[in-house]
């Protein structure tokens, strides 16, 4: 079966240092991956979408890069972290466009 | 871009009560998931349903896509059904737009 991995689970990071979070999925190949953001623990927000190795899609403007070096792990990045970049960030796969997607545990993401 | 609407925003139940949660969308969908996200943050897959009717033990949801809403019922809840309910739509294909949630919050 299909498993998705997240770490760390709890981050403390002061302003203007970087960021690296980690995501893999265990058991399919070529998933489609996700990045969201979650703030005030209500409503997720997509950042990031991949639908290949390189291949990485971006719907919001933001201090956050991410990439996919290798088919099944993706990396969400930032040179140096904001404030406003705090958060609960969730990583997530599908099989294909349209079809379930399965999130991780998530990463909760404090900035000081 | 879609639009999303959950109601209540918040529900405080008694144990055994049984609920309903409505989720609204502005336009046709391909997919619709329902999640509950526990107090650990996890989001945990409840149903696919971009149409139809499912059920798993004391839930089940219905989708009536011409009209754009879902139903999520949950019957005899228990204190452990506490948390936030999402409704997310995927209309492209390339993201699920959530909606705000409910807290849901089941007293013993």
């Amino acid at each position: 079966s299909q498993t998705i991995h997240q770490w760390p689970a709890t981050l403390v990071q002061p302003v203007g240092s970087p960021l690296s979070l980690e995501c893999t999925v265990e058991g399919t190949s070529n998933p489609n991956l996700y990045w969201y953001r979650q703030a005030a623990g209500r409503g997720l927000q997509l950042l990031f979408y991949s639908v290949g190795i390189g291949q990485i899609s971006s719907e919001v403007p933001q201090n956050l890069s991410a990439s996919r070096p290798q088919d099944r792990q993706f990396i969400l990045s930032s040179k140096k972290l904001l404030l406003s970049d705090s958060g609960f960030y969730l990583c997530a796969w599908s099989i294909r466009p349209n079809q379930p997607q399965h999130f991780g545990d998530g990463t909760r993401l404090s900035i000081l | 871009g879609i639009q999303v609407e959950q109601s209540p925003p918040d529900l405080i139940l008694q144990e055994g009560a049984n609920s309903t949660l409505r989720c609204n969308f502005s336009d046709s969908v391909n997919n619709l998931q329902w999640f509950h996200q526990n107090p650990w943050g996890q989001l945990i897959n409840l149903f696919y349903i971009p149409s139809g009717t499912k059920q798993n033990g004391r839930l089940s949801a219905t989708t009536v896509a011409t009209e754009r809403y879902s139903l999520l019922y949950i019957s005899s809840s228990q204190t452990t059904d506490s948390g936030v309910y999402f409704c997310a739509v995927e209309t492209s294909g390339s993201r699920l737009t959530f909606g705000e949630g409910t807290q849901l919050t089941v007293n013993p």
